[in-house]
């Protein structure tokens, strides 16, 4: 069965520090590796897309990287504005993604 | 540039009324649509697809229906709600052609069932 977990599921951090939020996925075949940045109460924002192993993507304090089995949201110097549930979903080529449960991202003032 | 909109964006609503949600999208043509049901705390669970007017799939057994009466609208509905179908409802939708499969999600619906 596909699947797709995050870790951690909450991550506390203060202002400035830089950290790396973690999606692994088990799918039959990936067409692509999406990122969500979600606030309390609104819908997923669109952040990134990866394709291929070895992929980078970036916007603002934000990277994402993918290799076979995972990919990683690096996040350098957050602000406290970057606080938000973070959300990775895989296209197993099917009609629908396969979605993380999330991480729960606070950055501290 | 694209655009979708759902409505309403709270709603509560008595054990056994009917329901009716409506999202829209602007900015495009022949999108591929969703509904997806996210439970507090708890990741997206997709309800249904579709990929053009009168063509629905159904990803899980409920009492909710879905209808596209129009290329760009998509309605979620139920005749009887249960206290079970409470959460947010968030329509999304993907380009259905090119190389491009990211979907894009509308602002939600919370749906409250007393």
């Amino acid at each position: 069965e596909d699947q797709v977990t995050q870790s951690p599921e909450a991550l506390r951090l203060q202002e400035g520090e830089s950290s790396s939020l973690n999606c692994s996925y088990t799918v039959s075949g990936l067409r692509g590796l999406f990122w969500y940045r979600q606030d309390p109460g609104k819908g997923p924002e669109f952040l990134f897309t990866l394709y291929s192993a070895g992929e980078e993507k970036e916007k603002e304090r934000l990277k994402a990287t993918l290799t076979k089995k995972e990919s990683f949201l690096h996040i350098t110097a957050p602000k406290p504005e970057d606080s938000a549930t973070y959300l990775c979903a895989a296209d197993n080529y099917g009609q629908n993604f396969v979605f993380g449960p999330g991480t729960r991202l606070s950055v501290l003032p | 540039s694209q655009t979708i909109h759902q409505w309403p964006a709270t709603l509560v609503q008595p054990v056994g009324s009917p329901l009716s949600l409506e999202c829209t999208v602007e900015g495009t043509s022949n999108p591929n649509l969703y509904w997806y049901r996210q439970a507090a705390g708890r990741g997206l669970q997709l309800l249904f697809y579709s990929v053009g007017i009168g063509q629905i799939s159904s990803e899980v057994p409920q009492n909710l229906s879905a209808s596209r009466p129009q290329d760009r609208q998509f309605i979620l509905s139920s005749k009887k709600l249960l206290l079970s179908d409470s959460g947010f409802y968030l329509c999304a939708w993907s380009p259905r052609t090119g190389t491009s499969y990211e979907q894009y999600f509308g602002p939600g619906t919370r749906l409250t069932v007393t």
